[in-house]
């Protein structure tokens, strides 16, 4: 039972441009949401995060947008840089549950 | 500053062997975690511990036992280890369980 799903393994995207990140969640529970990003060889490391009572959250570059009626979220990394490229995982928690992770997406900035 | 330390950086075991990975957090964070990551199924909570003296199970729990004698220390023990233990193992950790988690640089552990 995958509570937070990533629906996209993988996505390449032009130096420059957008990309945009998909998460969904089941759980209607959950009101605190993060993204992590990965790098090979390393850690997870905190990237953004949303509370379920904002609907955006923007950090330079990074904008997390949260639509809780379609239990969905979003990130937006504009202008995309090589630098970028890992894997990003979107994860969920609520008061009464641990935090749950999605299986990631890994981006590929090309130049 | 070092946040998060786990060891070893990568171990290769025998099945049926037994091995402790160790981590250690220097921020005084309440909550700590272990993590295993496969190929597309992410990160899943094997063992939790909500602050020291406590822990509990988390969705992967079987084949493994923690314990949390104090603050900084939260070691992941495998007792008889078996191949499809192989994994990348993060540990994190948390000022609460309900606050940002912080993680380790990752065991890597092939178990032949």
């Amino acid at each position: 039972d995958q509570q937070v799903k990533q629906n996209s393994p993988s996505l390449s995207v032009q130096e420059g441009r957008i990309s945009i990140l998909n998460c969904d969640y089941t759980n209607s529970m959950f009101d605190y949401f993060l993204w992590y990003k990965k790098y090979p060889a390393e850690g997870p490391t905190f990237l953004i995060s949303i509370s379920s009572i904002k609907d955006k959250n923007e950090d330079g570059r990074f904008t997390v947008f949260l639509n809780k009626s379609a239990k969905h979220l979003s990130l937006h990394i504009v202008p995309s840089q090589p630098g970028d490229s890992a894997v990003y995982f979107c994860a969920a928690s609520g008061t009464a549950s641990k935090l749950t992770f999605g299986t990631g997406t890994r981006l590929q900035v090309t130049l | 500053t070092a946040g998060i330390t786990q060891a070893p950086t990568s171990q290769i075991l025998a099945a049926g062997r037994s091995m402790t990975l160790r981590c250690t957090q220097d921020m005084r964070h309440n909550a700590m975690y272990w993590y295993r990551q496969d190929l597309g199924l992410g990160l899943r909570l094997i063992h939790y511990s909500n602050t020291a003296g406590t822990t509990g199970k988390g969705e992967v729990p079987d084949g493994y036992s923690v314990s949390r004698a104090n603050t900084d220390d939260f070691p992941l023990t495998l007792a008889s280890a078996v191949p499809s233990q192989t994994s990348v193992y993060f540990c994190a950790s948390s000022r609460t369980v309900q606050e940002t988690q912080y993680f380790g640089p990752g065991t890597r552990l092939l178990v032949l």
